[in-house]
């Protein structure tokens, strides 16, 4: 089954560039989806098909996707976006999540 | 705006079922699938499938094959989720959420609902 490897935390200071990592088997030849969970808060979607983002989201959030590697990005980073991080991919026809990223601001 | 809402906290005894809704408003209900994800305290997502709103066709992850239905309901544009079974490792949050769909192909999933905690205890 596919497999998808996040770090487990990252920690920047405010103002600093967050980058956030999802690891898998040629994972540029998939869609990958972002999505951001608050404590105690259902998960949010922060970026889709690779590199988009939802209207809701600030231009601050970014992402990329090439050979084994997706990347999220968070510049400028703000106390507020202190949170877990989440990529998703689908793999013959079932969803992967990656085992999630936590983001502390120092 | 676009939202789902959930059923409320349910506490159950191991063998029991529950089954969850999810409340849809202001999209075209028929145009989107539905799926459902749940979280375990302190734990990351963990995938159990989803349902087309147009054709009722599902999938189901492995794990939950044969102990999950997902349906739903075109005229009150509500989804459900029924788990049965039920053990002490299905304590978790479970949470809804819209999944875009391409012709037939699932996409993201936004809106997410409030999430809906299940406890398992005798």
């Amino acid at each position: 089954s596919y497999v998808l490897t996040q770090s487990p935390s990252v920690s920047v200071a405010p103002g600093q560039t967050a980058r956030f990592t999802c690891g898998g088997d040629n994972i540029e030849s998939k869609a990958v989806h972002w999505y951001q969970q608050k404590p105690g808060q259902a998960p949010v979607l922060v970026v889709y098909d690779d590199s988009d983002r939802p209207s809701r989201i600030p231009e601050r959030f970014s992402g990329s996707n090439s050979g084994n590697t997706a990347t999220l990005t968070i510049s400028g980073v703000e106390a507020g976006d202190e949170a877990d991080y989440y990529c998703q991919v689908w793999d013959s026809s079932i969803v992967v999540f990656g085992g999630g990223t936590k983001l502390t601001v120092l | 705006q676009v939202q789902l809402v959930q059923s409320g906290a349910e506490v159950k005894k191991p063998g029991a079922s529950v089954k969850v809704s999810c409340r849809t408003s202001s999209y075209t209900f028929t145009s989107y699938g539905i799926t459902w994800v749940r979280q375990a305290p302190g734990q990351g997502l963990e995938w159990m499938g989803w349902i087309s709103a147009r054709t009722g066709n599902t999938k189901y992850a492995q794990n939950f094959q044969g102990r999950v239905t997902m349906t739903t309901d075109t005229s009150t544009t509500t989804g459900y989720m029924e788990l049965r079974s039920l053990r002490s490792d299905d304590t978790a949050v479970y949470y809804c959420a819209r999944v875009t769909i391409f012709g037939v192909v699932p996409n993201w999933f936004d809106p997410w609902g409030q999430g809906t905690l299940v406890t398992v205890s005798s």
